[in-house]
């Protein structure tokens, strides 16, 4: 089975404060993906990337790096966290071309 | 751009009750539709999925058409229970340098009573 795991299921953070959000996947996938899912607004794609060292925006980068050094890892980046962050960040992953992407658990971060 | 409308929510039935969750879309080409299912604590996980016109996917007694006159997906069960209470969220593929990358919509919270 696909496994997409993140570090850290639940996150306090002050405002500020840089926060990394790290996730891996154990199947090889080209694409991976984070979103950030809020009550009544369903998921929002953050950043993906197709390759290592690729990246592309998504539909609310905005406050947000990513980096991808190894294809397994993918990391979401806040450079100075804000309350407006406080959400559950979700990643995910898929084989290049039509692959449906599987998802890990999720990190309910808070920024206090 | 690409958007997922669903009903909104959240729904409350009875065991064996019927269940109908409506979604429909607006998409450019010919997207693929899926729906994922949340349970509580957990990360998405895929439910069923339509890749063209008139496909019907199926899973754990859940199913969805792909209508593309009507622009629709609805999901549908026939009998629920206690244990398909999550949020289902209805979602369509926007491909970009073959990635599939899901436009989703704002999820509908599904609690069934015994």
């Amino acid at each position: 089975d696909v496994k997409v795991t993140q570090s850290s299921r639940y996150l306090v953070k002050r405002t500020g404060e840089k926060v990394f959000l790290e996730c891996v996947q154990d199947m090889d996938h080209e694409n991976m993906f984070w979103y950030r899912q809020d009550p009544g607004l369903g998921l929002r794609l953050i950043y993906f990337s197709y390759d290592v060292k690729m990246k592309e925006k998504g539909d609310i980068p905005e406050g947000y790096s990513v980096s991808r050094e190894k294809k397994e890892r993918f990391s979401l980046i806040l450079e100075s966290a804000s309350t407006n962050q406080t959400s559950m960040y979700l990643c995910a992953s898929s084989f290049y071309a039509a692959g449906v992407p599987f998802f890990g658990p999720g990190t309910r971060l808070t920024v206090l | 751009g690409d958007s997922v409308t669903q009903m909104e929510g959240p729904v409350t039935l009875s065991e064996e009750a019927f269940l109908t969750i409506n979604c429909t879309y607006t998409a450019t080409g010919y997207p693929s539709l899926f729906w994922y299912v949340q349970y509580p604590g957990e990360g998405l996980q895929l439910l069923l999925k339509a890749t063209k016109a008139d496909d019907k996917g199926s899973n754990k007694g859940f199913e969805a058409t792909y209508r593309k006159e009507t622009t629709s997906f609805h999901l549908e069960k026939g009998s629920v229970q206690v244990s398909d209470s999550a949020v289902y969220f209805c979602a369509l593929s926007g491909g970009y340098q073959g990635a599939q990358k899901l436009v989703f919509g704002q999820g509908t919270r599904l609690t069934i009573n015994p």
